[in-house]
Formats: C-alpha cells, sequence, structure tokens
C-alpha cells in the first residue's frame, strides 16, 4: 500500500530535549515537506526536499532541522523543543516533477506536545 | 510573503451546491490546490488548477482567475461525509512551496 507513515504518532516532552520525527514515504517521491499545524492558522511549511540532500526553508524554519540522506526518508529534528513548538506535524511527499497536478501525499500526522 | 483569505465556516444542506472562496496576494504564482481534512485526519488532495478556468474531478470542480488572484472550489450533491475542513494553498517557488489558507469548515445538515 501506498503511503507515508510518521512515527511517533504522540508524542510528550519537556522544553530542551531533543527529538526526532521520522518520516517515511514508499512510493519512490522525489519531493518531501514538513508543515505544522496549529488552531486557527492553517497548515505552515517548515522545511521541504526536493531530493536526496537537497533541502531548504518553508515558512517556518526556526527551531527545526531536516535532513534527507536517502530518498525515502525525510526526519524532522528538533534540537531543544520549546513550548512553543507544540502543534499537530504532518510530512508529506509528491512526485517532482508532478506531472501537472502537484499533488500532495500526507502522513497521518504526530501530535506533539512540548512542557 | 504569502496570504490567503477564505471564508472560516460554511453551513449547507445535503443535497445542495456550496462554493468555498479563496483569494490570495502572492508572488512567484505557480498554481491553486485544494485539500480536504476531516476531524482528526490528514489532508488529502482534491484539485489543481495552474491556468485560468474550470477543473471537474467528479462533485468536486475548482476554478482559477489569475487575473483577479481568486479561486473557488465547489461541491455538488452534498453529503453528510463531506463535511470537514477545506484548505486553498498556493504553490510557488516553481512548485516547490505551499502555502495554505487557514480553511474553511464544512458543515453539511440534514
Amino acid at each position: 500500500e501506498a503511503q507515508v507513515t510518521q512515527n511517533p504518532r504522540y508524542l510528550i516532552t519537556v522544553t530542551g530535549k531533543k527529538l526526532t520525527v521520522t518520516c517515511s514515504q514508499n512510493m519512490n517521491h522525489e519531493y518531501m515537506s514538513w508543515y505544522r499545524q496549529d488552531p486557527g492558522l492553517g497548515l505552515r511549511q517548515i522545511y521541504y526536499s526536493m531530493n536526496v540532500e537537497v533541502t531548504d526553508k518553508g515558512d517556518v524554519p526556526e527551531g527545526y532541522k531536516v535532513s534527507r540522506k536517502e530518498k525515502r526518508n525525510f526526519p524532522l529534528i528538533l534540537e531543544s523543543p520549546s513550548p512553543n513548538q507544540t502543534s499537530l506535524y504532518f510530512c508529506a511527499s509528491s512526485l517532482f516533477p508532478s506531472g501537472g497536478t502537484h499533488e500532495q501525499y500526507f502522513g497521518p500526522g504526530t501530535r506533539l506536545t512540548v512542557t | 510573503g504569502q496570504s490567503l483569505e477564505q471564508p472560516s465556516e460554511v453551513t449547507a444542506v445535503e443535497g445542495a451546491i456550496v462554493q468555498i472562496n479563496c483569494t490570495y496576494q502572492t508572488s512567484g504564482f505557480y498554481g491553486l490546490s485544494w485539500y480536504q481534512q476531516h476531524d482528526g485526519g490528514a489532508p488529502t488532495f482534491l484539485s489543481y488548477n495552474a491556468l485560468d478556468g474550470l477543473e471537474e474531478t467528479g462533485r468536486f470542480s475548482s476554478f482559477l482567475s489569475r487575473s483577479d488572484s481568486y479561486g473557488y472550489l465547489l461541491l455538488q450533491e452534498l453529503q453528510m461525509k463531506d463535511s470537514a475542513s477545506y484548505f486553498c494553498a498556493v504553490l510557488t517557488g516553481g512548485g516547490n512551496k505551499l502555502t495554505f489558507g487557514t480553511g474553511t469548515q464544512l458543515k453539511v445538515e440534514l
């Protein structure tokens, strides 16, 4: 089954404790992206990657790091999480070029709470 | 930067037609997408417009006017399962960056 998986799905952590949220896709997509979703703000893009070793900032990259060492994986790293990073995080992937629609396939989401 | 405006909430009855509008201000416009998100779920792709005009996919249609920086999603023959949030999103940066609106919550009533 074609899918994007994220782990963990739920995480409660404390301020300053480094964490990594993994994202993996099995569709051989070149493009991958991370978003955070907060009430009233919609989804905001954190980082994206057009291919292995190619990453770029989205609209809200502060406090986050990413890496793309393999095509299928795109982990999101919070080196020193703070309470304002409490949010629902989505990973997404897409063919690039996509053949026209730029359809992004989203993972199930990771709900992160930083206390 | 990019900014998008869409209504926060729309209510309609089952079987009706509803239109969700989206206006945007952006540089480097590449295209306009629409996504659906049910409560507790992930966004799912509905449609994409790069050129002016109407795109139809089953009960859903999407329209774009690049000169007016405006688009809409049209949902026909509404069903209860269409109750969800709908997001317009602009593609910029050659198709690399996706900026979402704040979403429209659609409630379908009997």
